[in-house]
């Protein structure tokens, strides 16, 4: 159990639909990441935040949006959703963001199905 | 983001050692050099990381190049639970973690 909790674990929904994904990071943890992975593509960097704050982004699509809440924990939110955007979403998270020696913990991710 | 090289994939039979080479020839010298595997259907997992020396902890040891443009995972014995795809990155400036395609590391009994 890495203590990051990703919710829900599974998601189907229709195309057009919009959908929250949710991710508790590890007590202390400042840092957030999201990652997609779909099949034909590997793990691709979304987005980054600490302390509620946007740090970095990387191949997210203007579609999808995220927020780091005050007590921290982030969420991932994907508008107008296609059948591309079918893939297993994760969050990860770590103490600071500027440590480049410390380990990201990873959650489970969420599955997401757009039929 | 600073790329790295991996073999697609490699084999191991059990309980033998298990040598995951990374190509990195575009390593800054601020660069850290983290490894994460990922099991079937599971998250990503922390491995190891080291910066210039080579390191050793309860899972693996890593070995670095003097000159830093490559490193080795060293898996002292490897079992079936070893099985997973093993992501060599390097964590720059951005503090951000660049997944590549990763080494799929299969073990025979």
């Amino acid at each position: 159990d890495s203590g990051v909790t990703q919710t829900p674990k599974h998601l189907i929904t229709a195309t057009g639909q919009r959908v929250t994904l949710r991710c508790s990071p590890r007590s202390g943890d400042l840092s957030v990441y999201w990652y997609q992975q779909s099949l034909d593509q590997g793990l691709q960097f979304l987005i980054q935040y600490y302390n509620g704050e946007e740090r970095a982004k990387g191949n997210i699509l203007e579609r999808f949006s995220a927020q780091q809440f005050p007590d921290l924990h982030s969420e991932l939110n994907l508008s107008s959703l296609e059948l591309g955007d079918s893939a297993l979403y994760f969050c990860a998270s770590s103490p600071a963001p500027r440590d480049k020696g410390t380990e990201a913990f990873f959650g489970q991710g969420t599955r997401l199905t757009v039929v | 983001d600073a790329k790295t090289t991996q073999p697609n994939s490699m084999e191991s039979n059990e309980e033998e050692p298990v040598h995951l080479p990374c190509n990195h020839s575009t390593i800054s010298g601020t660069d850290y050099i983290h490894w994460y595997r990922q099991l079937p259907s599971q998250g990503p997992e922390y491995v190891i990381h080291g910066l210039t020396s080579n390191v050793n902890n309860r899972m693996a040891s890593l070995a670095i190049a003097e000159d830093r443009k490559s490193s080795t995972l060293i898996l002292h014995r490897a079992t079936l639970r070893d099985a997973a795809v093993y992501y060599c990155i390097l964590r720059d400036f951005t503090n951000n973690l660049f997944f590549g395609t990763g080494t799929r590391l299969t073990v025979i009994p």
